[in-house]
């Protein structure tokens, strides 16, 4: 059975740069066919995508967080990463991190979400 | 960027209704469209692919259609644990974008 986790500070300060890992386990990250992305919602709105990396090449992101974001994957961990900087108030979120078919690009396996506030 | 609509915003409906959600993108998305459920503090669970196809373990009274811009999911016999949120998203140009969502309530 596939599971991902989210792991991070639930607490960042403005200005400063949130970091989260997605854990993988029950399938390798390296598996053909899947992008390894982040999603994220803002308390009682809608989903919002945040970009997608395959586990070699680049990263495809949202552009207007574009400036501020950093995707990578390590496969020895089996492990996926999101970092966003020069982060505010309206970063607060739950953060998502989820699988996603290469070919519908349609998230078929999410972590439980991580709720990260943005406050000194 | 791909704008994706969804409506109703929310409804009412009783166990064993037939609930109709639609959705419309801003241009055709060639049937790449997904459908979730989120059920409240809960991540989103997929239901159907490619507007129509649909999710290993997801019970068959969901399902969807449609083509072009414009798809719908139906709930064929609502039952208690459906009562939750419904978003489409197009998976068919990035920035990936869902609608805004529509809840289901209990009547």
């Amino acid at each position: 059975q596939v599971q991902l986790q989210e792991s991070g500070p639930g607490l960042v300060k403005p200005s400063q740069t949130l970091s989260l890992i997605c854990s993988v386990s029950g399938a390798s990250i390296s598996s053909d066919g899947y992008y390894w992305g982040w999603l994220r919602q803002h308390p009682g709105k809608g989903l919002e995508w945040i970009g997608y990396k395959y586990y070699i090449g680049s990263a495809y992101y949202t552009p207007s967080l574009k400036s501020r974001l950093s995707m990578s994957v390590d496969t020895s961990k089996n492990q996926f990463s999101l970092r966003l900087n020069s982060v505010t108030a309206a970063d607060s979120a739950v953060y998502y991190c989820a699988r996603a078919g290469q070919k519908e690009l349609s998230f078929d396996l999410w972590g439980q979400g991580t709720l990260v506030t943005v406050s000194s | 960027d791909i704008q994706m609509t969804q409506s109703p915003s929310s409804l009412s409906a009783s166990v064993g209704d037939r609930v109709t959600i639609t959705c419309r993108a801003s241009q055709s998305i060639n049937t790449f469209l997904n459908w979730y459920q989120q059920q409240p503090q809960k991540a989103p669970r997929l239901l159907i692919y490619a507007a129509s196809t649909l999710q290993s373990g997801v019970p068959t009274r969901f399902s969807g259609s449609g083509s072009g811009a414009e798809y719908t999911l139906t709930i064929s016999g609502l039952q208690p644990e459906d009562f939750a949120t419904y978003y489409c998203q197009q998976g068919y140009r990035t920035p990936l974008t869902f609608g805004q969502g529509t809840k289901v309530e209990i009547k």
